[in-house]
């Protein structure tokens, strides 16, 4: 089945303990990307790759880092997590950077940071 | 800037009924819209992609249309039912890094 997954699906984690909220895709999709959501925000783009080794930072990238070393996997890193980072975070892929394609979401991830 | 406007942001109607919800957006440089539903701690279910260069998509009861000059989409529901019941976001592509300007989104409840 073609799908994004995302692990952990809810983390509640403290303040400055590092983590990683991994994704992958079975797709063979060029693009990826993260988002998160907040009430009242919507949903705000963090991270996206146009393919292997090529990220780059989207509207909210402060606070997170990302790898792609391989097609299939985008994680997302929180380095020293913040309480304003609690939120609901989603990973997405599209076939190819082109607008043209749909973009297909994982299931999401709540994090939690106290 | 970009921005997607949704309205309205709730919306409750009976079972049975035909319901329109409206995005709006600022610029009209966009490559696509998408149509996305999320139910409640779930993750976003793509309902309907439309192309700069359509007018409008159907799939099933949903019907999604496109107006490009004036910075409007809708989507149609034809004959609601309660498993209808969602947030339902809209958001536009457009840009150099092809990233999707979600709206706010419209919680819509069908009531039985």
């Amino acid at each position: 089945e073609a799908q994004v997954t995302q692990n952990p699906r809810y983390l509640i984690t403290v303040t400055g303990k590092k983590l990683t909220v991994t994704c992958s895709q079975n797709m063979n999709h060029e693009y990826m990307s993260w988002y998160r959501q907040d009430p009242g925000l919507g949903l705000r783009q963090i991270y996206y790759s146009m393919n292997v080794e090529a990220t780059d930072k989207g509207d909210v990238p402060e606070g997170y880092k990302v790898s792609r070393k391989e097609k299939r996997n985008f994680p997302l890193i929180l380095e020293s997590p913040s309480p304003n980072q609690t939120s609901l975070y989603f990973c997405a892929s599209s076939l190819f950077p082109s607008g043209v394609y749909e973009q297909y979401f994982g299931p999401g991830t709540r994090l939690t940071v106290t | 800037k970009q921005e997607v406007t949704q309205i309205p942001a709730a919306l409750s109607v009976p079972e049975g009924e035909n319901l329109v919800l409206n995005c709006s957006f600022t610029d009209s440089a966009i490559y696509n819209l998408q149509w996305f539903r999320q139910d409640p701690g779930k993750g976003l279910t793509s309902l309907l992609l439309i192309q700069s260069s359509q007018r409008e998509q159907t799939s099933g009861r949903l019907n999604a249309s496109l107006d490009k000059s004036s910075g409007r989409s809708t989507l149609y529901i034809a004959a609601s039912q309660p498993g209808d019941s969602a947030t339902y976001l809209c958001a536009v592509r457009g840009g150099a890094t092809n990233k999707l300007i979600f709206g706010t989104g419209t919680l819509l409840a069908v009531q039985p």
